[in-house]
């Protein structure tokens, strides 16, 4: 199955700070990556989709990029309410999997 | 708006089975389908299947093929999650998400908030 890689594992930022979150595949996801946001006892909330989409109502400081292997997720300038965890998700190769999460936190 | 409701969280013992429902409000249950991710302590997320909105026919993860029936309830709107045979490391949190297109192949668009079903005898 595809192994998705996530780096750092943790990352302590500022507010104001850009963040760039790395998902490495072990195989080619083609375009087909998603990138969720969790938060302690919330449901995981969907931001990017195929690479680069930003899901409905999601900020435009959040952008996704990448194809085949190396994906990223950019928050360009964070705010208070994004410090949380963040996961990446492919669906393209059988089974889906996800990526063990990168935690941004305070720093 | 669009929400996912889980049923409460679970003690079961090894050997038992357990139920989880996942009730949905905010659009046509039939026109999407349900995925099932679980999140075991300190380990990554895990998907193990998915059933379409209509008919309801499931697809799953070979890890989970033999113990996990995945069904639905159009009537009610609820999707379900049975698992059998329980070990200790099926303690877990379970999702249930809404698959945005009509695979189970998809970007998970709305997520419930979590069941956490723990196994201890």
């Amino acid at each position: 199955e595809t192994v998705l890689t996530q780096s750092p594992a943790t990352v302590s930022l500022s507010p104001g700070d850009r963040a760039i979150l790395s998902c490495r595949a072990n195989q080619s996801a083609g375009d087909h990556v998603s990138w969720y946001q969790h938060k302690p006892g919330q449901a995981p909330r969907l931001l990017i989709f195929d690479s680069s989409n930003r899901a409905p109502g999601i900020p435009a400081r959040f952008s996704g990029s990448g194809s085949g292997t190396d994906f990223t997720l950019t928050i360009s300038s964070l705010a208070p309410e994004d410090f949380a965890l963040y996961f990446c998700h492919q669906r393209i190769n059988w089974p889906p999997t996800f990526g063990g999460g990168t935690k941004v936190e305070f720093k | 708006q669009i929400q996912l409701v889980q049923s409460g969280s679970e003690v079961k013992k090894p050997g038992a089975s357990v139920r989880v429902s996942c009730r949905i409000s905010g659009y046509t249950f039939t026109n999407k389908g349900i995925s099932w991710v679980r999140q075991a302590p300190g380990q990554g997320l895990e998907w193990m299947g998915w059933i379409s909105g209509s008919p309801g026919s499931a697809t799953y993860h070979p890890k989970f093929q033999d113990r996990v029936t995945l069904t639905t309830d159009p009537s009610t709107s609820t999707a379900y999650m049975e698992m059998r045979s329980l070990r200790s490391d099926d303690t877990a949190v379970y999702y249930c998400a809404r698959a945005s297109i009509s695979t189970g192949q998809s970007p998970l668009d709305y997520w419930g908030q979590g069941t956490l079903v723990t196994v201890s005898s």
